[in-house]
């Protein structure tokens, strides 16, 4: 079993839609959780992070941990063509300082 | 831009022997941490060095090291490349011992023939 898992995609959304990612991680040790995006051909950047259970939001994007069920996600409102990308979810070991990212979901936002 | 630098951009590099990769973290960061990116794959991490210690390791063999400079930027070495090492090396820095907000540097593209 992967650690961190992302269902792959590609997801299509239409423009001004909600972009819904989804991540699972099976390490109940994790303790903060980061959502990056990585355009093609470029390194990830960091949308958001969260640490407690709850919603968490940014703009236009919300990202929400479910603890209990080892759930993290995250929504992006009024989608525009800019955020077409491969959204990436990580999960922290705080045992060995090791960041584990799932594979990634991309995310295609039609005009 | 997140002010993290890596150099150099591309290599190229044959089997067999070795390739040194650095990284300049972001003013004000003093961690710096490591990761090998496959093609469609995550970021896999391989480790992280905090005021010039290592500070955790991933699932990589020896033939993976680094140090981290008094001025916290740091290099990773990768000895006897195989094929396998073909994949973009990223660096990533943050503050503070653990696992904090990472940001990351554009990556080396490495290749190995």
């Amino acid at each position: 079993q992967k650690e961190v898992e992302q269902n792959s995609g590609p997801l299509s959304v239409p423009e001004g839609a909600i972009a819904s990612l989804n991540c699972t991680y099976s390490d109940r040790v994790s303790q903060s959780f980061f959502w990056y995006r990585q355009y093609s051909g470029k390194s990830p950047e960091l949308i958001m992070s969260i640490y407690s259970n709850g919603d968490k939001e940014d703009g236009r994007f919300t990202a929400q941990l479910n603890k209990a069920s080892q759930y993290v996600s995250l929504l992006i409102r009024d989608s525009q063509p800019s955020d077409s990308a491969t959204y990436l979810c990580a999960a922290g070991l705080y045992n060995n300082n090791d960041m584990r990212f799932g594979a990634g979901t991309r995310l295609t936002v039609k005009p | 831009e997140t002010g993290v630098t890596q150099s150099p951009t591309h290599l190229i590099k044959t089997r067999g022997q070795q390739v040194t990769l650095r990284c300049s973290s972001q003013s004000g960061h003093n961690t710096v941490s490591w990761y090998q990116q496959a093609l469609g794959q995550g970021p896999q991490f391989i480790f992280q060095y905090y005021r010039e210690e290592e500070n955790g390791r991933g699932n990589f063999p020896p033939r993976f090291s680094g140090l981290q400079f008094p001025n916290y930027s740091s290099e990773l070495n990768v000895n006897a490349l195989e094929l396998d090492d073909s994949a973009l090396y990223l660096c990533a820095s943050s503050t503070g011992q653990g696992l904090g907000e990472q940001y990351f540097g554009p990556g080396t593209r490495l290749t190995v023939t």
